[in-house]
């Protein structure tokens, strides 16, 4: 079976402090996506990664960054220097390659203070 | 960008009322799309995979005479609660998928926030 795990439900941070919001994922699958978005307020998902199972090279984004571990099946995204802006809630998602069932965990409700 | 359009973005009915929530991919051709519901501080659950000119395929456990989908065009697709109770109250989104594309990522739209009363 797929799951997805998002341990943290919310966090609270001051603006400038940086923030890692983790996901951690089970599934089968020798091949995989593994997915982050972004849910503001106004609650419409926005996509910020993609990433293949077959890349463990980790990403960065300006102040974001991921890092993908297989071997802990993990796939942790960091913010750097966070600002109000970054309020939202996070979803971490897993999907088969070739379909388009993702199965998305809980979220973390990220709160940056000003 | 891909842009997906959901209207309206929130409702408020009675109960025993029908809704009609419409999600249309405004500048690309979308043969698939999907509807999830999110309860409050939940996750979002697949409710059904909308595959433009034939049947909707329901995930287990949703019922598809209550959630009526429609995929008419290579653009829009709709969702329809029907005889609507205050258990269907909950947060309806849509996403769409690139005709041709690969399951890259999908493209959701601003979600549907139906109140049943």
């Amino acid at each position: 079976a797929q799951k997805v795990t998002q341990a943290q439900t919310e966090i609270s941070v001051v603006e400038k402090e940086d923030v890692t919001l983790d996901c951690v994922y089970e599934t089968r699958d020798t091949t995989y996506y593994l997915f982050w978005y972004k849910q503001p307020p106004s609650g419409e998902l926005v996509f910020l990664i993609r990433r293949n199972s077959f890349d463990e090279q980790n990403e960065i984004s300006g102040r974001y960054s991921w890092n993908f571990q297989k071997s802990t099946s993990s796939f942790n995204f960091t913010i750097t220097a966070s600002q109000v802006v970054d309020s939202a809630v996070y979803f971490c998602a897993l999907s088969g390659i070739g379909t388009y069932k993702y199965i998305f965990g809980t979220g973390t409700r990220l709160k940056v203070l000003a | 960008g891909a842009v997906v359009s959901q209207h309206p973005s929130w409702v408020i009915c009675k109960s025993g009322t029908s809704v009609k929530i419409e999600c249309r991919s405004l500048d690309f051709q979308a043969t698939t799309m999907f509807w999830y519901r999110q309860f409050p501080k939940q996750s979002l659950m697949l409710m059904a995979t909308s595959n433009e000119g034939s049947k909707a395929t329901y995930e287990q456990g949703v019922e598809k005479d209550k959630f009526l989908i429609n995929h008419a065009s290579l653009t829009l697709s709709t969702l329809t609660v029907t005889s609507a109770h205050p258990e269907d109250s909950s947060f309806y989104i849509c996403s769409a998928t690139l005709k041709g594309g690969t399951n890259e990522k999908l493209f959701f739209g601003s979600g549907t926030q139906l109140s049943v009363l």
